[in-house]
């Protein structure tokens, strides 16, 4: 499956590197979305964009910087991180924005290592 | 308390067995809710919504209880392949998403 699709599959970085992920929707959706998935905890909504806008930052430090150049494509820039941060990023994609929620759609996910 | 809560399990069950997921969610705002099915190290992905009705997709039926904030799934005649992390899904009241930590089902010959 092809629908949403993420770059790099792994990733290891150092806390002073400064890395980016990638993400890219072939679905024709209008709403992306970062989340982090932590072991042994629930999925963690990061950011949404609806039509390349943000409409929702869920607290996340600024070392995770978003970027929505288009409904197609986001990116998730990432600078001094911590061991902690280390975890599954998934993009998402759905058809929205409408008046309730709607079905979304999964990226592979970047596993994100820190040391 | 946590927005949406399930048992973690994991569910151990004979291939051909009835499990039952159940879910409570915190949100009386909540519009939409969903079942996701999440593999080992793999994206969730969804299984099926949840209607206030009750819906049946195959062998899962899903069940809604408002009142008491209350969600379920139900598969009948297990097979190995539905082994997996099965994830409740709310909405916040605010479009986005709220996953529970998901229930681990081991299905074994």
């Amino acid at each position: 499956e092809t629908g949403v699709t993420q770059t790099p599959r792994h990733l290891v970085m150092g806390m002073t590197n400064k890395k980016s992920l990638k993400c890219e929707q072939h679905l024709g959706h209008n709403a992306m979305y970062w989340y982090k998935q932590s072991a042994k905890k629930p999925l963690e909504l990061m950011f949404v964009y609806n039509f390349k806008e943000q409409t929702e930052n869920n607290s996340v430090p600024s070392r995770f910087s978003p970027e929505c150049p288009n409904s197609s494509h986001l990116f998730l820039h990432l600078h001094t991180l911590q061991p902690e941060d280390s975890a599954l990023y998934l993009c998402a994609s759905s058809q929205g924005p409408s008046g309730t929620p709607d079905t979304q759609y999964f990226g592979p996910g970047t596993r994100l290592t820190v040391l | 308390r946590k927005e949406v809560e399930q048992d973690p399990g994991p569910f151990n069950v004979p291939e051909g067995a009835t499990v039952a997921f159940n879910c409570t969610y915190s949100n009386s705002a909540s519009q939409s809710f969903f079942w996701y099915r999440q593999d080992c190290r793999k994206e969730p992905k969804l299984l099926m919504s949840v209607y206030s009705s009750g819906n049946e997709d195959g062998r899962f039926t899903a069940q809604l209880n408002r009142a008491s904030q209350y969600i379920s799934l139900l598969i009948r005649d297990s097979k190995l392949s539905d082994s997996a992390t099965y994830l409740c899904v709310t909405d916040t009241g605010r479009r986005a998403l709220t996953f529970g930590s998901g229930t681990r089902l081991q299905v074994q010959p």
